[in-house]
């Protein structure tokens, strides 16, 4: 069973801080997807990585494949209190359909000002 | 161009009573994708729908629950005699006829059942 594991689960800071979350896997993913979910709400993507050791930026985003295609990062610069969210990576279910993904639980961000 | 939207945005049952969840795709749309968000819990595959066309229902569980997109009008995703286990977060999202995975999903912003 494919699985994707996040951490850390919770991160609160304050404004101005770095921070870095994680999704791993021991199974390897064609693609993986971020998305951000504010409460009340659903998720909304950030970016896919396609190829291993691909490295994508979203203004202070900065996003990153693993060589192996098993895990995935996010770096947020500078953080901000609108960065504040549930943060959830995706990968497609290995020999399901295209819409069978395998979410995260997520790493819930909280960034004070 | 609206997106994805799902109604209602909250719903309560009794135990036992059915629940009809209605996702209407972005327009041009024909691939509805639902999935379920439990307390604490990442979100689950639940379904995938062409029109009048379930591709893959393998998150589906086996009993109570059923989901068609038929020609015209909104999917629907119905539960029946619905118990306490099924209070969750519900999200469905929708893509074009050409699309790949890799574009990412559109999401609606779901309807939170609660069960009483």
């Amino acid at each position: 069973t494919q699985l994707l594991e996040q951490s850390p689960q919770f991160l609160s800071i304050q404004e101005g801080e770095n921070l870095t979350v994680y999704c791993n896997s021991s199974s390897v993913f064609s693609s993986l997807q971020w998305y951000r979910q504010e409460p009340g709400e659903g998720p909304v993507l950030l970016v896919t990585v396609v190829t291993g050791g691909e490295v994508k930026k979203l203004k202070r985003l900065t996003f990153q494949f693993g060589d192996a295609r098993k895990d995935s990062s996010l770096h947020i610069t500078a953080a901000q209190p609108g960065d504040t969210g549930l943060y959830l990576c995706a990968g497609v279910n290995y020999g399901g359909s295209q819409g069978n993904l395998i979410f995260g639980k997520g790493t819930k961000l909280s960034v004070k000002p | 161009n609206a997106g994805v939207m799902q109604n209602p945005r909250h719903l309560v049952r009794r135990r036992g009573q059915e629940a009809r969840l209605r996702c209407s795709p972005m327009k041009g749309h024909s691939h509805v994708y639902w999935y379920r968000q439990l307390p604490e819990e990442g979100l689950k595959f639940m379904v995938y729908l062409q029109k009048e066309n379930i591709i893959d229902e393998s998150g589906m569980p086996k009993e109570r629950f059923s989901a068609e997109f038929p020609k015209e009008g909104p999917s629907i995703l119905r539960i029946q005699q619905v118990v306490r286990g099924d209070s969750a977060a519900y999200f469905c999202a929708s893509s074009p006829q050409t699309w790949t995975v890799n574009y990412g999903y559109t999401f609606g912003s779901g309807t939170r059942l609660t069960v009483v």
